[in-house]
């Protein structure tokens, strides 16, 4: 039971490249969340997703989409990277009140 | 990892004495508040959780104190151990089903 799983674990961007962070939970928890931590702001919510098929903008959504693909998987892209968005990206599996975190992924835009 | 811990408050406890961790929130409308535990490198895990309808809630070595009138929330340690050390934030949500919101989070160091 892996819990909830995020890849990669470490990226480098140049500014303007794209990527997709991935996330997939195996708990069948119907909302999945995905945050950024940075030094001194502790984790601020990007997107979010209630259940299957729909999802909702969170604290600092600029610069960010999201896709749920199904109810396992949360994807969040970055279209264009800028160096504001070097963080430590948090996807989380929620059932009630209790987050499930994956192992984060670091990432740094040059 | 340690970087997360930068510009951080720090709370700095000896080894068996009791903690307390503070926490402002600022949504009157916020129905849950929930308290997670951080260690370097890894991601948030659960402590514990209460509703606004309570002030207060006991769980294994911590206690949650909630008060309404002042937007405030506290966590407390009994008996600290090397092992709590790590970064703990407070979160809050409407209701069950919306949105968590973390605030900034306390670096808890303990001292041997």
């Amino acid at each position: 039971n892996a819990g909830v799983t995020q890849t990669p674990k470490f990226q480098v961007l140049k500014t303007g490249q794209s990527m997709t962070l991935q996330c997939a939970q195996d708990m069948n928890h119907n909302s999945m969340y995905w945050y950024r931590q940075d030094p001194g702001m502790g984790l601020r919510l990007i997107y979010y997703s209630a259940s299957e098929g729909t999802t909702d903008k969170g604290e600092v959504p600029n610069g960010y989409n999201v896709s749920r693909l199904n109810k396992r998987e949360f994807s969040l892209r970055l279209e264009s990277a800028a160096p504001s968005q070097t963080s430590v990206y948090f996807c989380a599996s929620i059932w009630g009140l209790e987050a499930f975190f994956g192992q984060g992924t670091r990432l740094t835009v040059v | 990892g340690e970087s997360v811990g930068l510009h951080l408050p720090t709370l700095s406890v000896q080894e068996g004495d009791n903690s307390i961790i503070n926490c402002a929130y600022s949504n009157s409308a916020s129905d849950y508040f929930i308290w997670y535990k951080q260690e370097s490198g890894k991601g948030p895990q659960f402590i514990i959780d209460i509703r606004s309808n309570m002030d207060k809630r006991q769980g294994q070595r911590v206690t949650v104190l909630l008060n309404k009138t002042v937007k405030h929330l506290s966590l407390q340690i009994a008996a600290t151990q090397p092992g709590d050390s790590a970064v703990y934030f407070c979160a809050e949500t409407a209701n069950r089903d919306d949105k968590i919101i973390f605030g900034k989070g306390t670096r808890l160091h303990i001292l041997p």
